[in-house]
């Protein structure tokens, strides 16, 4: 089946730094791309939706200036915290799958702790 | 707005019966449903998908589709302690992103 490479798989990192996370497709191309964002024995909420050349889609509530999206190839999404504060500790993933409307994979999904 | 639901639980089953999760759908349109699980502290991982009414299985597995009532099923046949996860329903329709319930957490008691 497809895969979908996210990578760190955790990360710790002080408080008022930036943290990237990669997500790749690797046997796909992806002109769209999903990041989740989950607290712990909480529901998966979808952040924003990455579009391959163009702006991600930020859902409501999600500061767009914060979590910087870059799709800058059919393969790789990148998801920056900028500026990370404690409360942004949580476990990000992100999903991926050949046709928008089609089943989704998700990366292993990485754990951010800030301290 | 699409939504879909899920009853969150938690779901408990003794060892060895069948689990039922179920999801409703508010697009009547709806083409694709998926079902996917996840474990604590693990992405979801995709263990059924089904595109037609009525019955696909896939060894413990079953999904149960009713595109009329709108609602799609899993049923877990001969539980076991490691089915204890969390169950996301997962609803597409057209050249739209798959819209995903809030999950059902499903516990198998020994």
């Amino acid at each position: 089946g497809a895969v979908v490479s996210q990578h760190p798989s955790w990360v710790i990192c002080k408080s008022g730094t930036s943290v990237k996370i990669e997500c790749r497709s690797l046997d796909f191309q992806a002109t769209t791309m999903f990041w989740y964002r989950q607290f712990p024995k909480q529901s998966l909420m979808l952040m924003a939706t990455s579009n391959e050349g163009s702006k991600a889609t930020y859902e409501q509530g999600v500061e767009k200036d914060k979590f910087l999206i870059n799709h800058a190839s059919l393969t790789l999404s990148t998801l920056t915290v900028t500026s990370a504060h404690p409360e942004d500790s949580s476990f990000y993933i992100c999903s991926a799958g050949p046709r928008l409307d089609e089943k989704l994979f998700f990366g292993s999904g990485t754990q951010l702790s800030v301290l | 707005q699409k939504e879909v639901e899920q009853n969150s639980g938690p779901l408990s089953v003794p060892e060895g019966a069948i689990a039922s999760l179920n999801c409703t759908y508010s697009d009547r349109g709806s083409q694709s449903f998926f079902w996917y699980r996840q474990y604590s502290g693990k992405s979801p991982e995709l263990i059924m998908s089904i595109y037609s009414n009525g019955d696909k299985e896939d060894g413990r597995f079953t999904a149960q589709l009713n595109k009329a009532s709108q609602y799609v099923s899993l049923l877990i046949r001969d539980s076991q302690p490691s089915d204890s996860a969390t169950y996301l329903c997962a609803v597409g329709f057209g050249n739209e992103k798959l819209t995903f319930g809030t999950g059902t957490r499903l516990t198998i008691i020994p």
